[in-house]
């Protein structure tokens, strides 16, 4: 069953804590994205990643840190410098070969501060 | 970077007529243009994607126009259900990189 999983589904941290969200996808993509979706405000990009071992920030990136070590993997970690991290998070890839662009999403994580 | 607005942030419409949502985007270096629709606690799902060398796309009830000149482009959905009621969200996505950049989305709701 070919697809994007991201887990957890809902993840609370208390103050001062760094959290880790996973992405992992089987799709054989080589483009990976992390957004984050607040109300109103649409999905803003995070970081993305093009190739294993490289990635670039998004319009959001800061408090946030990403590594790609593996295609399939793209985990996030939501350090303590990021002052609202209350948010949904989501995971996407697209294989962006010739016409083979579309970007498939994740299920999502809900991120609470508490 | 790329910028894109997108108009308006909430519709409603009555059970069988037709919605438009409109996006504009800054950088005419971009050349896809996807469309994704996101229901209520689901994940974005693309609907319809239009790329920079067609002015026009349709797919049953839904269809995208893209005017280059003036950097818009817009979803039409005719005969409108209320299974239609979701989220919908724009996107660019310029050639040579892979950031997608989307809209602030809109909420359509189908009233019967």
């Amino acid at each position: 069953d070919g697809g994007i999983t991201q887990s957890p589904k809902y993840l609370f941290r208390k103050e001062g804590q760094n959290v880790t969200l996973s992405c992992e996808q089987n799709l054989n993509h080589d483009a990976m994205y992390w957004y984050r979706q607040d109300p109103g405000q649409g999905l803003r990009l995070i970081y993305y990643s093009q190739i294993v071992n490289d990635f670039q920030k998004g319009d959001i990136a800061e408090g946030y840190s990403v590594s790609r070590e593996k295609k399939e993997s793209f985990p996030l970690t939501v350090t303590s410098a990021q002052k609202n991290p209350t948010a949904f998070y989501l995971c996407a890839s697209s294989r962006d070969r010739g016409s083979d662009t579309e970007a498939f999403f994740g299920q999502g994580t809900r991120l609470t501060v508490v | 970077g790329e910028n894109v607005e997108q108009h308006p942030s909430t519709l409603s419409v009555q059970e069988g007529d037709s919605a438009v949502i409109k996006c504009t985007y800054s950088d005419s270096a971009s050349n896809y243009f996807p469309w994704y629709k996101q229901e209520l606690g689901k994940r974005p799902q693309l609907i319809i994607d239009i790329r920079s060398n067609v002015g026009e796309k349709k797919d049953q009830r839904i269809a995208v126009t893209l005017n280059k000149t003036a950097k818009h482009f817009s979803l039409h959905i005719t005969e409108t259900q209320p299974e239609d009621s979701a989220v919908y969200f724009c996107a660019a996505k310029t050639g040579g990189g892979n950031k997608l950049t989307f809209g602030t989305g809109t909420q359509l709701k189908v009233e019967l």
